[in-house]
């Protein structure tokens, strides 16, 4: 079946640093790829999302990338801060329909101060 | 205050004892899904719902059960909950964003054991 390949599993990197968190999708037709943030004991949240008719968006400090060709896709985070340290998922669907969806298992990503 | 709420918050229960989980929500969405977390596998959707009476199934529904008879609501039903659905169980409502996509709301997660 259809599945999103997520990595690393765990990210260090020092306060001010930039993070890159990678994914690879398998369903061809995925054509929208949401990102969650999840800070210990909470909810997950939706941070940013990119449909398939563009290469890249950008929210502040944030931005992902997208590479239909190769069905990659990535989240960069800059100047990171220490609230920024949480879990992050990615995901890939079908805009078409949007309740079925397809997560990645998530990276830990903790910031140095 | 828009929002999705369950409950319980946590359980524990014993094998085969049936149970419900509840799901509202009070935005007036479509689509409603459930997903269970586990330590390394992210979040793996259950079930999940296009509007009342539409149910299909995501990548985990063995051993679960859901309805949708009314647009808020959207239980969870284990008939004989067996210890490997032991986890942190998440319900979620979405609603498509003119031209750019969907933004899922998830309730605060029921952790549930099974002994």
């Amino acid at each position: 079946g259809e599945n999103v390949e997520q990595h690393p599993s765990t990210l260090s990197v020092q306060e001010g640093d930039s993070a890159v968190i990678k994914c690879t999708y398998s369903d061809s037709a995925s054509n929208y790829f949401p990102w969650y943030k999840q800070e210990l004991g909470k909810r997950p949240q939706l941070i940013i999302d990119i449909r398939s008719n563009v290469g890249e968006k950008k929210d502040q400090r944030i931005a992902v990338t997208l590479n239909k060709t190769a069905k990659h896709f990535s989240l960069h985070i800059t100047e990171t801060q220490p609230e920024d340290s949480a879990v992050y998922f990615c995901a890939a669907s079908r805009y078409s329909s949007a309740s079925k969806i397809i997560f990645g298992s998530g990276t830990r990503l903790s910031i140095r101060p | 205050e828009a929002q999705v709420t369950q409950n319980p918050r946590y359980l524990i229960t014993v094998t085969g004892k049936k149970l419900t989980v509840t799901c509202s929500q009070n935005m007036n969405h479509e689509y409603m899904s459930w997903y269970r977390q586990d330590p390394g596998l992210g979040l793996r959707q259950i079930y999940y719902s296009m509007n009342v009476e539409v149910t299909d199934k995501g990548d985990v529904p063995e051993g679960y059960k859901v309805s949708r008879k009314e647009k808020r609501n959207f239980p969870l039903i284990l008939e004989s909950p067996s210890p490997n659905q032991t986890s942190l169980y998440f319900c979620a409502s979405s609603f498509t964003k003119q031209g750019s996509g969907y933004e899922q709301y998830f309730g605060p997660g029921t952790r549930l054991t099974v002994t």
